[in-house]
């Protein structure tokens, strides 16, 4: 069974770093890119991040880009997210996903909570 | 990127069809056909439905069905049931590796 479990989130004050860690099982988690989407409280989602399976190219999404960085290890079956000098909007849940070729998430966690407050 | 466009809300009653729309440019839905769709109820994480416009994954229902025309994708339920009531999100492929999501709908079953 495919499975994702992500983990790391929590409450951060604002200009505060977190790190969230996505485990994933079940598939080749080298052959494919991987994502992170978020969903603030009562919102809709909103796509943060890729990074391409041998992690040799990340992409951003202009609200994080300079403030987040996407990794992987690939030996460890592991995907990550570095998240610093964060901000109130950037409360949301974040779900790690599986892209199934460039076209669609096909695979989702249950999310990681990250609260920036005061 | 700005989010593509959705109803807040559409309904209907139990047999009937409905269709949600998805509204992008040129830059995106009108550029791809890699535009998906994901069903989400409340409290959970998101489930896809469709992909590359009209492709069911395998145990998605017939009763879904995608389509695209220039910058506007169309989701149908059909044969509609209680357990369709949930919020559903497009995606489209936005070029360079990124992606942008549509505002999400409300489905209700009367």
């Amino acid at each position: 069974e495919v499975q994702l479990l992500e983990s790391g989130g929590g409450l951060v004050q604002p200009g505060g770093s977190l790190r969230l860690s996505c485990a994933t099982s079940g598939f080749t988690f080298g052959n494919f890119a991987m994502d992170w989407v978020r969903q603030a409280p009562g919102k809709g989602l909103e796509w943060v991040s890729s990074i391409v399976a041998t992690g040799s190219g990340t992409f951003y999404a202009d609200s994080v880009k300079g403030r987040f960085t996407i990794s992987r290890d690939n030996s460890k079956n592991m995907l990550f997210l570095q998240m610093n000098s964060l901000r109130a909007e950037d409360t949301a849940l974040y779900y790690c996903v599986k892209v199934r070729s460039q076209d669609a998430f096909d695979i989702w966690g249950q999310g990681t909570m990250v609260t920036v407050s005061s | 990127q700005s989010a593509l466009t959705q109803p807040a809300s559409v309904s209907g009653s139990p047999g009937q069809s409905i269709t949600i729309s998805c509204t992008g440019t040129s830059s995106d839905v009108g550029s791809y056909n890699l535009v998906s769709w994901y069903q989400q109820y409340p409290g959970k994480a998101p489930k896809l439905m469709i992909y590359e416009v009209r492709l069911r994954p395998s145990g998605v229902s017939g009763r879904f069905s995608g389509s695209k025309s220039a910058n506007t994708a169309s989701l149908t339920i059909s044969g509609l049931r209680a357990e369709d009531e949930a919020d559903y999100y497009c995606c489209s492929y936005a070029g360079g590796y990124s992606y942008v999501f549509g505002s999400g709908t409300k489905v209700t079953v009367l």
